[in-house]
């Protein structure tokens, strides 16, 4: 089957670094990218990873290894408002895919 | 602010009725994708549009239709709505079609569906 796989929620200290995971069970697709959802908002494009390693965006980065189906990404300096759910995605034969999301609360 | 733009914010409707969902893409994106949210399914990819042409489909119903129009906006028919239908309707836009563009997509805010 195609799907992506992520934990369900992380708990993490307002100035710490936290890593959310994403594995998959599909193969032949482009990329990974992530997205940021607030409650009540829409989805915010993050990054994108087209190759193997490490993307680096600010506070965020994005890591991608196709060989082991794993990717995942890391916020450093946790603020309250990356308080959100992050979702992964893939494009899987032109149709995109996304994880069902990870929920980051961030304790003051 | 994405640049997308959609309405309405929210509808309200009964069961057997048909609604139609309008997006404008920003400026100029030529690929406008559809998607629903609801808490048990997540983020549900329907359908995609590049240039007016439908160029991917995903977990769409029948009962579901869309559009794209030579001025790029888009519409997202519903119709026989029953109670799982429900759920936040999210139009997204990019800038062309594959690659990394099906992976840099910019999301208007949503529109809220109750079904009644």
């Amino acid at each position: 089957g195609q799907s992506l796989e992520q934990p369900s929620e992380v708990t993490a200290v307002e100035g710490a670094i936290v890593q959310i995971n994403c594995t998959y069970q599909t193969s032949g697709f482009y990329g990974l990218s992530w997205y940021q959802q607030h409650d009540g908002g829409a989805p915010t494009f993050l990054s994108y990873n087209a190759l193997d390693g490490l993307e680096e965006t600010g506070r965020f980065s994005s890591f991608l290894s196709r060989s082991d189906s794993y990717g995942y990404l890391l916020l450093q300096e946790l603020q309250m408002k990356d308080s959100a759910s992050y979702f992964c995605a893939v494009n899987r034969d032109d149709k995109i895919i996304f994880g069902k999301g990870t929920r980051l609360h961030i304790l003051p | 602010d994405s640049g997308v733009t959609q309405t309405p914010k929210h509808l309200i409707t009964a069961t057997g009725q048909r609604v139609t969902l309008r997006c404008s893409p920003r400026s100029g994106d030529l690929s406008v994708y559809w998607y629903q949210q609801s808490l048990d399914q997540g983020l549900q990819f329907l359908i995609q549009y590049y240039n007016g042409e439908e160029r991917a489909k995903g977990n769409i119903l029948e009962r579901f239709s869309a559009q794209q129009f030579p001025d790029l906006h888009s519409e997202l028919n519903l119709s026989s709505l029953e109670l799982g239908d429900s759920a936040l309707y999210f139009c997204a836009s990019s800038l062309t079609s594959g690659g990394k563009s099906d992976y840099e997509q910019y999301f208007g805010p949503g529109t809220r569906l109750t079904v009644t």
